[in-house]
């Protein structure tokens, strides 16, 4: 039990599809992440939110969008997505946000495996 | 730039001993963690270093080098469950996690 989850854990989607993740932690932290995870490469940082306040957008296209209502909860919402957006999103939270601490040790959920045809 | 190498994937005999190890460039430096990821799951936490030595933690031991920008994973009495890809992280000066690609372990008997 690692105190974050996500839903769904599988997702199939066209690429004219609206959708969403959805991320939970139950551990009280204030910061919380997205990443996608894509076969043989780096874990790439998307999006954080530290105190429900938006503080990293890497560079991310506009295709996804984050959601942030309060500090247990973040989304992530997809629209007219491409195929090689196809890969493992994680959701990670952590006690500290960036530029607070350096022990800054992130939770991860399970993470939902896209696939965008 | 920034970046973390570490091999891409590993043998070992269950009941041996494996090192994995990681070269680091971070702008500045914050410490660095070693993340477990077995197949379909979640990253979890196994060691975080920031001064030089050596962290033994049960049958897992992390070292860090902060001169050579060097660090490993050492696993010990391996069994078959730590079958896993093993993910290196940097911290670097704002406190941002900069991630290796993961070295995948494969343990036969």
């Amino acid at each position: 039990e690692t105190g974050v989850t996500q839903t769904p854990r599988h997702l199939v989607m066209g690429m004219t599809n609206k959708k969403s993740l959805k991320c939970e932690q139950h551990l009280g932290h204030n910061a919380m992440y997205w990443y996608k995870q894509s076969a043989k490469k780096p874990l790439e940082l998307m999006f954080v939110y530290n105190f429900k306040e938006q503080t990293e957008n890497n560079s991310v296209p506009s295709r996804f969008s984050p959601e942030c209502p309060n500090s247990s909860h973040l989304f992530l919402h997809l629209h007219t997505l491409q195929p090689e957006d196809s890969a493992l999103y994680l959701c990670a939270s952590s006690q500290a946000g960036l530029a607070e601490s350096s022990y800054n040790e992130q939770f991860f959920g399970p993470g939902t495996r896209l696939t965008v045809l | 730039g920034q970046n973390i190498d570490q091999p891409t994937e590993m043998t070992a005999t269950e009941g041996a001993i494996v090192q994995i190890n990681c070269t680091y460039q971070t702008s500045g430096f914050n410490g660095l963690f070693w993340y477990q990821q077995h197949a379909g799951e979640a990253p979890t936490f196994l060691s975080y270093n920031v001064l030089d030595g050596l962290e033994e933690k049960g049958r897992f031991s992390s070292f860090l080098s902060r001169s050579k920008g060097y660090s490993y994973l050492l696993l010990k009495e391996l069994q078959m469950k730590d079958s896993a890809s093993y993910l290196c992280a940097g911290t670097d000066s704002n406190y941002q996690l900069i991630w290796g690609a993961g070295t995948k372990l494969i343990i036969k008997p």
